[in-house]
Formats: C-alpha cells, structure tokens, sequence
C-alpha cells in the first residue's frame, strides 16, 4: 500500500507570492491533517480536513487555508508568504476522525520564503 | 496551551541501554501517541495509548500513561545506535486534532 505523498518536496518563492502544497492520503484513508514543524515552535496543528470539510482548526492566521477533494487528496494554500512561514509543512491521513487512529505522515514539503 | 513538554530535551546512551523519556501536558486527553522523526526524514507513528489504558507495550517499545498526572512515558529497552532520532508525544482530544510536544533528541552511542 502506498504511504501518504506530498508535492512538490522543495519549494522557494518570494515574500509576498502565494504557495500552493498538495497531500495525497493512503488509500482509504478519509481525515487529512497538515502540521508546521519550525525550529522554534516545533510541530503545529494547522488544520484537518475529513469527508471535504474542515473539521478542526489549529492558531493561524486566514492567510493558511485548505481543502479537501471528493478523493480525499488535500491541498493548502499560504497567500502573502511572510519569511515566517519558512518551513516544514507535513500531512498526515488517518483512516476516520471520530476515532484516535494512528496518524501516517508524508515526507513533508520544505518550503523557504525568501 | 495543550502541547506536550517532553522531559530530557536531550538524552545521549550507549548501545544496549535502556532510554526513558517523559511527556506532561496540561488539558484532558482522549489518547496520546508517540512518534519517532530521523533527520532528513518523516514522523514515524510507534505507539498510541488510550485515556483508558495505563500500559502499552510494542517490541521493545514500553508506554505507560497517569492521566491524573497528566503525563505518559516512553521506554526505549536494549537501544540500538538506529534509535538515534527525536521522539515526539502527540496529545489528541476529539477528532484528529493533535498537539505535539517539543521533542526529546535520542543519541545511541555504538
């Protein structure tokens, strides 16, 4: 069974520019989560996505979004980056949300604002 | 906040040791769940334990959890220098939102 992939693994852009990073879940996986990891503020809960809707959503600013598709794939979107948003961004899918499964986390993007 | 403190920060051992790391947290939980990353490499999910679980054991993995403490443990037994990593505790209430601590840094001496 194929893990959880995430596109593209690097990215630069420029401060200002929009970013957008994609996250295929494994195969029958329905609840997709997206985490910041940062040197100074470690792993961050960004948002999780089941069934298309966001269910739960963690202390950024509106600049973060996502979504999900009919096929579970998600996409988040960063407008105005700031040198701030310089970071690890990880997915993560696990097979329901109303039930602590575990959690399968993809390679992540690298993404530097510059 | 709702994240985990992992306790050492960091921890160096020699081969054939035994690691023990800890978590608090401060807001009620549902499960808890510990996670290994390598550098250069992805978050890697070892165990989860339940509010209603004390214990939890996988290979040579040993997880105990006192949610009157607020705190849960992660015993490494008979390391090995491939354990060389940072072990996360997760923290979840409903749903699959998780809180992570800020890691313990695992150094296996060969």
């Amino acid at each position: 069974k194929a893990g959880v992939t995430q596109t593209p693994r690097y990215l630069i852009k420029t401060r200002g520019q929009q970013v957008t990073l994609s996250c295929s879940p494994i195969s029958g996986h329905r609840s997709v989560s997206w985490y910041q990891q940062t040197p100074g503020q470690g792993l961050q809960f960004l948002f999780e996505y089941f069934s298309e809707t966001q269910r739960n959503k963690g202390n950024f600013p509106g600049r973060f979004s996502g979504r999900q598709f009919s096929n579970s794939r998600s996409e988040m979107n960063v407008s105005t980056l700031e040198l701030g948003d310089s970071a690890l961004y990880l997915c993560a899918s696990s097979l329901a949300a109303d039930y602590p499964y575990e959690q399968y986390f993809g390679p992540g993007t690298r993404l530097t604002v510059t | 906040s709702q994240q985990g403190e992992e306790d050492p920060q960091a921890l160096s051992i020699q081969e054939g040791e035994n690691a023990t790391m800890n978590c608090s947290y401060k807001t009620s939980i549902n499960n808890l769940q510990w996670y290994r990353q390598n550098s250069g490499r992805g978050l890697v999910h070892l165990i989860l334990i339940r509010s209603n679980e004390r214990e939890k054991h996988s290979g040579r993995l040993r997880v105990t959890l006192d949610t009157s403490k607020k705190s849960s443990s992660l015993l490494i037994t008979a390391s090995r220098a491939a354990d060389t990593a940072s072990y996360f505790c997760a923290t979840g209430g409903t749903g699959n939102q998780f809180y992570f601590g800020t890691g313990t840094s695992l150094t296996v001496i060969p």
